[in-house]
């Protein structure tokens, strides 16, 4: 079945630049979308956005300014990028598969990642 | 503030039905948008537990069900048990912001 596995620096400074990997294994990779979603702890879910295995990327329009995706087909990855880290961004990270009307059916286990000052 | 809104918290006792509502409007629930759900127990990532408004995903008990009317959507779990005890999303797609959007989550307790 299907895995996805995010990974990246669990500890990041305000200010810089924070880039998640999720890596997707056992099973086909082409033709979803694949997404991000974060969640501050105690909080609720917050779409990121989402890229397509071609490359066309949709982003949550109150983060659209910070926010890059990028897709790496030969290695079934996808990457997000995200600047001028504040605490604010301080939550866990997941990685999602996004299938038929937008429903996010296999998700990875998620990362913490946490934003110092 | 989400655009589509869930109350904090519901409860039941074990054996009994609860329903928990997610709200929106004619720019999203209400525009056509699929409503989908997940349930996400304690330090875990969520789980796609209705999709497609009321379509179960392979291994998700009969005992929940999705429904969707004109603004609104509600997920109901009948025959409560313990392990049901999770927090719950609902998720659409709101054209106004262009931007998939979840519920504020809803707390269900066990009692």
């Amino acid at each position: 079945q299907v895995q996805l596995q995010e990974s990246g620096p669990g500890l990041v400074k305000a200010s810089e630049t924070l880039s998640l990997t999720c890596t997707v294994s056992g099973g086909s990779f082409s033709a979803y979308y694949w997404n991000w979603i974060r969640q501050p702890a105690g909080k609720g879910l917050e779409w990121i956005g989402r890229i397509s295995t071609s490359g066309t990327t949709t982003y949550n329009p109150s983060l659209k300014s910070r926010v890059t995706m990028s897709v790496d087909m030969s290695i079934d990855q996808f990457s997000l990028r995200l600047t001028s880290l504040t605490a604010a961004d301080t939550a866990v990270y997941y990685c999602a598969r996004g299938a038929g009307a937008d429903a996010f059916d296999v998700w990875g286990q998620g990362t913490v990642v946490t934003v110092s000052s | 503030q989400s655009v589509v809104t869930q109350p904090p918290s519901v409860s039941g006792a074990p054996g009994q039905r609860v329903t928990i509502s997610c709200t929106g409007s004619r720019s999203n629930i209400g525009a056509g948008s699929d409503v989908h759900w997940y349930q996400q127990l304690p330090g875990t990532a969520p789980k796609l537990l209705i999709y497609g408004n009321s379509n179960r995903p392979s291994g998700v008990p009969d005992r929940f069900s999705g429904s969707k009317s004109d603004t609104s959507a509600s997920l109901a779990i009948t025959g409560l048990q313990a392990e049901d005890e999770a927090d719950y999303y609902c998720q659409s797609y709101d054209r106004s912001l262009s931007a998939l959007v979840f519920g504020g989550g809803t707390k269900l307790t066990v009692l």
